[in-house]
């Protein structure tokens, strides 16, 4: 069974920074494409970023590109996003997803709130 | 950027009756990449279509997916309590995925 588990989320200030994790499992990681999604409160989900199973061919949103930093480990199973400089509306709950063109697998979420 | 409008906002109805919702795109969705999702109130969203009309597995026949181009829709018959949640369209044909808004399917 594919499984996905997020880590990683918190209260943090405006401004600060946060670095989630991903660990999947019941799959073969390293073969695939792995995507990082958010969802903000009563609305729908916001693609923020993807990266491909070796790491060549990296995506972002206009909303966090030059902020977020999407990376991975095969060795560990894992995917992490690094978000610097915080702003109130990255408030959201963070999912990782397996891309299986489409979106075939998502975890639970982590939750991350941007609030002084 | 391709945005996807969703219609209805929310669409009001009973058990057994059949659902319509609408997805359109601002450009065309490449071969068609145009994928529907469920979200039920604290779950993560659920595959249920992909490539415009074909079922996710363990998806059952009474829920249909059509539609190239611009023009998509996802068809839900003889509505089961499961069903009433919240339904996203999905467009994965560029680098840039986005997602419509979604369609709340709420029991009349």
């Amino acid at each position: 069974e594919v499984q996905l588990v997020e880590s990683g989320g918190g209260l943090v200030q405006p401004g600060g920074s946060l670095r989630l994790s991903c660990v999947g499992s019941g799959f073969s990681f390293s073969s695939w494409m792995m995507n990082w999604v958010r969802q903000a409160p009563g609305k729908g989900p916001e693609w923020i970023s993807s990266i491909d199973s070796r790491s060549i061919a990296i995506y972002y949103a206009d909303s966090v590109r030059g902020r977020f930093t999407i990376s991975r480990d095969n060795a560990k199973n894992s995917l992490y996003l690094q978000m610097d400089s915080l702003r109130d509306e990255d408030t959201a709950l963070y999912y990782c997803a397996r891309d299986g063109r489409p979106l075939d697998h998502w975890g639970q979420g982590t939750l991350v709130t941007v609030s002084s | 950027e391709i945005v996807l409008t969703q219609s209805p906002g929310t669409l009001s109805l009973s058990t057994g009756e059949s659902a319509t919702l609408s997805c359109r795109a601002s450009q065309s969705v490449s071969s068609p990449y145009l994928a529907w999702y469920r979200q039920r109130p604290g779950q993560s969203p659920s595959l249920l279509i992909y490539g415009a009309s074909r079922r996710a597995a363990g998806i059952p026949v009474r829920i249909s997916g059509s539609g190239s181009g611009t023009d998509f829709t996802l068809t839900i018959s003889r509505l089961e309590p499961e069903d009433f949640a919240v339904y996203y369209c999905q467009q994965y044909g560029s680098s840039l995925i986005t997602f419509g808004q979604g369609t709340r399917l709420e029991i009349k």
